[in-house]
C-alpha cells in the first residue's frame, strides 16, 4: 500500500462545476496535510494547508481533513481552464517527512 | 524578488559522467531540499539540510551527492553511480531549521536526461 494515494485521473470537469479531488494516506499518526498545484513542465506550488478535521476555505478552494478515514480532500468551486493541472496531495509523518502522492490531473473544459 | 533559483533547466548527460544541479535561494531559509520526480509518480527525497554544513539522506539517496557550504547554496550532483538519472529534479527550501515543514518553495526546476 502506498503511504498516500491519490487517482491519477485525468478528472475531467466542465468550467464552472466543482472540482472534487481525493487522497488518502497510511500513517494515522500524521498531523499535517498540503495540497500543491503544478503546471505541465512546472515546479510545484502550495495552495492549501490543513491541521484539524473539517473543511478549511480559501477563495474557490476547500480543504477536508477527516483523520479518522485518513482521507483529505480539495474542492475547487467555478471550475476555471486555469485550474488545469497536477494536484499533488503531502502528508507530513513521522519523523517530519513530506510524503507526496503521484498526484491527480485535473482538465477543465469549456 | 526573493526566490529559488535552479540550473540548469535542461541538461544531457552522456552515461559515466557526473553532472551538478546548481540550486541558489535568496529567501533566507534555513533547510533545503532535493527531489526527484517521474512521469506517474510523487516527489521523491533525495537529500535534504536543515542547517550550513549539514545534511540527510532522504528515501533516494544513493547515486547522489550534496554539499552545504552556504546557506544559499545547496547543489546536488548525479554520479555516475545513479543507475536511472534521467528524471525532473526539483530543488525547494522552507523557513524552519528546527523541523521539516510541509510548506516548501520549489524552484523551476532541472530536466536531466542520459543520452
Amino acid at each position: 500500500q502506498k503511504e498516500v494515494e491519490q487517482n491519477s485521473g485525468p478528472l475531467s470537469v466542465p468550467e464552472g462545476a466543482i472540482a472534487s479531488l481525493n487522497c488518502t494516506y497510511s500513517d494515522r499518526g500524521s498531523q499535517s496535510f498540503f495540497w500543491y498545484r503544478q503546471y505541465s513542465g512546472k515546479s510545484p506550488e502550495l495552495i492549501m494547508s490543513i491541521y484539524s478535521n473539517g473543511d478549511k476555505e480559501d477563495g474557490r478552494f476547500t480543504a477536508q481533513l477527516n483523520k479518522a478515514s485518513q482521507y483529505v480532500s480539495l474542492l475547487i468551486r467555478d471550475s476555471q481552464p486555469s485550474d488545469s493541472a497536477t494536484y499533488l496531495c503531502a502528508v507530513l509523518g513521522g519523523y517530519n517527512k513530506l510524503i507526496f502522492g503521484a498526484g491527480t490531473r485535473l482538465a477543465v473544459h469549456p | 524578488d526573493g526566490g529559488i533559483t535552479q540550473s540548469p533547466k535542461y541538461l544531457f548527460r552522456k552515461e559515466g559522467q557526473n553532472v551538478t544541479l546548481s540550486c541558489e535561494q535568496n529567501l533566507n531559509h534555513d533547510a533545503m531540499y532535493w527531489y526527484r520526480q517521474d512521469p506517474g509518480q510523487g516527489l521523491r527525497l533525495i537529500y535534504y539540510s536543515q542547517i550550513v554544513n549539514d545534511f540527510q539522506k532522504g528515501d533516494i539517496a544513493e547515486g547522489y551527492s550534496v554539499s552545504r557550504e552556504k546557506k544559499e547554496s545547496f547543489p546536488l550532483t548525479v554520479t555516475s553511480a545513479q543507475k536511472n538519472p534521467t528524471a525532473f529534479y526539483l530543488c525547494a527550501s522552507s523557513a524552519t531549521g528546527t523541523a521539516l515543514t510541509g510548506e516548501l518553495f520549489f524552484g523551476e526546476g532541472s530536466r536531466l536526461t542520459v543520452l
